[in-house]
């Protein structure tokens, strides 16, 4: 069965530090990746998606990720924090079978990012 | 452009009642899908329609039902609602759904029952 494991529910790091937020997943067949963001009492926003074309992706504000299908990581870089990136951080899958796409994204449970003056 | 828009955006309700959530995607998205949001199990997929069918349905009891209007619109209902409903109910709107595309997500609503 497909899934999600996301490393860590909680990060703290200092402002400016580098951002490493880990997501590995369990597919049986080629994945659609994404990394999402949820501010409070918000809903989610897409950060970056990887889709089978270049496995180093770049994101919005400086957020990049890398697909390693050896190691089946998806793991969330950012190389300066800013107090702005606090909030929690949801790696999601997607796939397709038998030729058809699922569409359904299946969730990481989470890491929730702390950033420190 | 207008983003996904969910209504209302905090519910309370009792025990045994039913409650019915409203999202109106993207204009020109013909994908919705719901998911439930809570502290213990995380984001879980309920179901996504796609020109007024159900395409895919997650794994919840027959209480959790949605519908999709010829606009796109969707709503969701969950009939004899439990405490353990109590969660944030978030949409999403794509283009034509599928594994590689992007989802945008509305604000959720947050339904608390008592």
């Amino acid at each position: 069965a497909q899934s999600v494991t996301q490393l860590g529910s909680h990060v703290s790091v200092s402002e400016g530090a580098l951002v490493l937020l880990r997501c590995n997943y369990s597919s049986s067949v080629p994945p659609y990746l994404f990394w999402y963001v949820q501010y409070p009492n918000q809903g989610l926003q897409l950060l970056l998606k990887y889709t089978s074309a270049a496995t180093l992706v770049k994101g919005i504000n400086d957020f990049e990720a890398e697909f390693k299908k050896s190691e089946t990581s998806f793991h969330l870089t950012k190389p300066s924090a800013h107090m702005s990136d606090a909030a929690e951080y949801f790696c999601a899958v997607s796939f397709m079978k038998y030729g058809a796409s699922q569409g359904n994204l299946i969730f990481g449970k989470g890491t929730k990012l702390s950033v420190k003056p | 452009k207008a983003g996904v828009t969910q209504t209302p955006r905090y519910l309370i309700k009792t025990r045994g009642q039913q409650v019915t959530l409203s999202c109106s995607p993207i204009s020109g998205h013909r994908s919705v899908s719901w998911y439930q949001q809570t502290p213990g199990q995380g984001l879980q997929f309920l179901f996504e329609y796609f020109s007024e069918t159900q395409r895919n349905k997650g794994n919840f009891p027959g209480r959790f039902s949605g519908r999709q209007f010829s606009n796109s619109r969707s709503e969701m209902n969950v009939s004899t609602l439990e405490l353990g409903d109590s969660a944030l109910y978030l949409c999403a709107s794509s283009f034509q759904g599928g594994g590689g595309t992007e989802a945008f997500f509305g604000q959720g609503t947050r339904l608390t029952v008592v």
